[in-house]
């Protein structure tokens, strides 16, 4: 199935430094949305993005919604020891009418040295 | 309070054997969906649901079955044709027609 290319693969940083990872695709995409799964969780939705160049935050977390609708990239400012995990993009083509399904990034996996 | 729930949460099973995973939610939530994620391979999707008595095949369908009886429930079954089935299974549910996706904890299934 079709993937998102999503970058760096893993990421070890000291703890109070700032993260940044994006995803890219060759498909235009409706909606962008950031995942995060802790070790032997599911993932929990962190940020959701509906329109082109929106830019959201969430606590420490911003993400942004790509002109082109082919990307978008999740900050993390001031990392501390709970942001370790791995981070999924995701993203949805759906229009009304169609059959729709999520296509997901391969994920970052953040280690976050105290 | 409202959410998800898989169980078991670890499961083993000899080779050959069938094995149910099941998946209730109750959030109201009109689909749900398998994941099936693996080390350094993200995750991908098994089936899906968007209404009840009705499901579809995702990208790696083969050697799993699925059913949708109650709208709360999706039960997954790993079938003794799906050749790895070694992996973390995750059940997810939505409102329709959107990919804000609430997952539940993971059923991690181990094949002797």
């Amino acid at each position: 199935g079709q993937q998102l290319n999503q970058s760096p693969q893993s990421m070890f940083i000291q703890e109070g430094e700032d993260v940044s990872m994006n995803c890219t695709s060759s498909s235009i995409f409706n909606t962008w949305l950031w995942y995060k799964q802790d070790p032997g969780e599911g993932p929990v939705l962190l940020i959701a993005l509906y329109k082109a160049g929106e830019l959201t935050s969430n606590g420490r977390l911003t993400a942004q919604f790509g002109i082109t609708r082919k990307d978008s990239f999740l900050n993390i400012s001031a990392s501390i020891p709970s942001d370790v995990g791995i981070y999924f993009c995701a993203g949805d083509s759906y229009n009304a009418g169609n059959n729709r399904k999520l296509i997901w990034g391969l994920g970052t996996s953040l280690a976050v040295n105290p | 309070d409202g959410g998800i729930t898989q169980s078991p949460k670890y499961l083993f099973r000899k080779e050959g054997q069938n094995v149910t995973l099941s998946c209730e939610q109750n959030l109201n939530h009109d689909a749900m969906y398998w994941y099936r994620q693996d080390p350094g391979q993200g995750l991908r999707l098994i089936y899906y649901s968007q209404i009840v008595n009705d499901f579809q095949k995702g990208d790696i369908a083969e050697g799993y079955s699925v059913s949708r009886e109650k709208k709360e429930s999706f039960p997954l079954t790993v079938t003794s044709a799906q050749k790895n089935p070694t992996a973390f299974y995750l059940c997810a549910s939505s409102r329709l027609n959107t990919g804000e996706l609430f997952f539940g904890e993971g059923s991690r299934l181990t094949v002797l």
